[in-house]
């Protein structure tokens, strides 16, 4: 069965340091995509990078970074220069191709960013 | 960028009450999505649809009903609410399948009394 795990439920991290969330998953697929999203205070989710199992590289987008593992089952979140703003719950997710393809969410890691 | 809205934002309801939340998107994307958050569980899949009038049951389906009454349209009905129902509720919707990313609507909060 399908199953994310984030076992970090919160981390504080000084501003402008580089913090690392991380996530492993399930899957009996070899090809499946994962997801980060960002739940600000306000409650608002936004999608912020994408990672898909065939691709070697590791995904960027503005400061944000993954870091797949896959022997591992493990994407990590990479997060450098914080800022007090990136203060959110960060999910990630998994997609893979079995049925109507459902995304599944892990619990969630909470991020404290101190000035 | 895609566009979710939810309606309405905030609802109150007693026992026994019927309630039916409402989810638009302005994409065209194929699938939208049902999800509950509570705190300690994350969010929770409720009901999806990958098109007009097609259905599919989530992880946590017990006593939500759902329709897709169009492309745009998704609804989630609680015909008899209960306390253990009190929840924010989420409406996502994706492009289509595979590598797709979702769009959330901002949450429904919800409180039956």
């Amino acid at each position: 069965a399908q199953k994310v795990t984030q076992t970090q439920t919160s981390i504080s991290v000084m501003e402008k340091t580089t913090v690392t969330m991380d996530c492993v998953y399930e899957t009996r697929d070899s090809s499946y995509f994962l997801f980060w999203y960002k739940q600000t205070a306000s409650g608002e989710i936004v999608f912020l990078i994408r990672q898909d199992s065939y691709k070697k590289e590791n995904a960027t987008e503005g400061h944000y970074s993954l870091n797949f593992q896959k022997p591992k089952s493990s994407i990590g979140l990479i997060i450098t220069a914080t800022q007090i703003e990136d203060s959110a719950v960060y999910f990630c997710a998994m997609r893979d191709n079995t049925g109507y393809q459902n995304f599944y969410f892990g619990k969630g890691t909470s991020l404290t960013v101190i000035p | 960028e895609a566009a979710v809205t939810q309606s309405p934002r905030n609802k109150v309801t007693v026992t026994g009450g019927n309630v039916t939340l409402s989810c638009r998107q302005t994409n065209s994307h194929n699938y939208m999505y049902w999800y509950r958050q509570d705190t300690g569980h994350g969010l929770r899949l409720i009901h999806y649809s990958y098109g007009a009038g097609n259905l599919q049951i989530g992880d946590v389906p017990d006593g939500y009903k759902a329709t897709r009454t169009t492309q745009e349209d998704f609804f989630l009905l609680l015909e008899l609410a209960s306390p253990s129902q009190t929840s924010l509720y989420f409406c996502a919707s994706s492009r289509d399948w595979g590598g797709y990313e979702q769009y959330f609507g901002p949450g429904t909060r919800l409180t039956v009394l």
